[in-house]
């Protein structure tokens, strides 16, 4: 399958400061990548979705203002989680559609803010 | 009500059994469905995915979807310890940028020696 990269896999920070997430598509392009955030023993929510090129579509919600996103190659988006505060401590996941619109999951950034 | 619905589970079973996990929907309009297999702490792997009703068979994973009774399944065959996860059942109504996935709750699976 194909193969989709995120980084860090686990990050540390301090409230108030700003953490970027990325997320890319190492053996294919991606037009569309979606950012999900997963607590503990739940399922995936979905944040956002990030189409190359244009803005972010965000879920009902979630703030745009403090996850921002930005997809500006077919094969990289980022996600800045702004003026982190420790409610924003979660997993975070990105996924990419593939050629046959199946979609592949990096494996996950913990964000933990203290 | 859920649009999928998943029990959480978690589901023991012993090494070499066959395991049988089941998602059922409320959509109609889904029409491709997937399953994936997350262990702690890491993003899920796709395991199978699937448009029309029947049965896929990839190794000793078999996905089963019958869109009239809005159920699908997974069975793994001769389960092994390193099976133990969650699986997740997604789906979604259509292709392109619009294709946004709708999860189950994902069943945590336990297999003993």
């Amino acid at each position: 399958g194909a193969v989709v990269s995120q980084h860090p896999s686990w990050v540390i920070c301090k409230s108030g400061t700003s953490v970027k997430i990325e997320c890319r598509s190492l053996d294919f392009q991606a037009t569309t990548m979606f950012w999900y955030r997963q607590f503990p023993k739940q399922s995936l929510m979905l944040m956002a979705t990030s189409n190359e090129g244009s803005k972010a579509t965000y879920e009902q919600g979630v703030e745009k203002d403090k996850f921002l996103i930005n997809h500006a190659s077919l094969t990289l988006s980022t996600l800045t989680v702004t003026s982190a505060h420790p409610e924003d401590s979660s997993f975070y996941i990105c996924s990419a559609l593939g050629r046959g619109e199946e979609a592949f999951f990096g494996q996950g950034t913990r964000l933990t803010v203290v | 009500q859920k649009e999928v619905e998943q029990d959480p589970g978690p589901l023991s079973v012993p090494e070499g059994a066959i395991v049988s996990l089941n998602c059922t929907y409320s959509n109609s309009a889904f029409q491709y469905f997937m399953w994936y297999r997350q262990y702690s702490r890491k993003g899920p792997e796709l395991l199978m995915y699937t448009y029309s009703s029947g049965n896929k068979e990839d190794g000793r994973f078999t996905a089963q979807v019958d869109k009239s009774s809005k159920y699908i399944s997974l069975f793994i065959r001769d389960s092994q310890p390193s099976d133990s996860a969650t699986y997740l059942c997604a789906m979604k109504e259509s292709t392109g940028t619009a294709s946004k996935l709708t999860f189950g709750t994902g069943t945590r699976l336990q297999v003993t020696l």
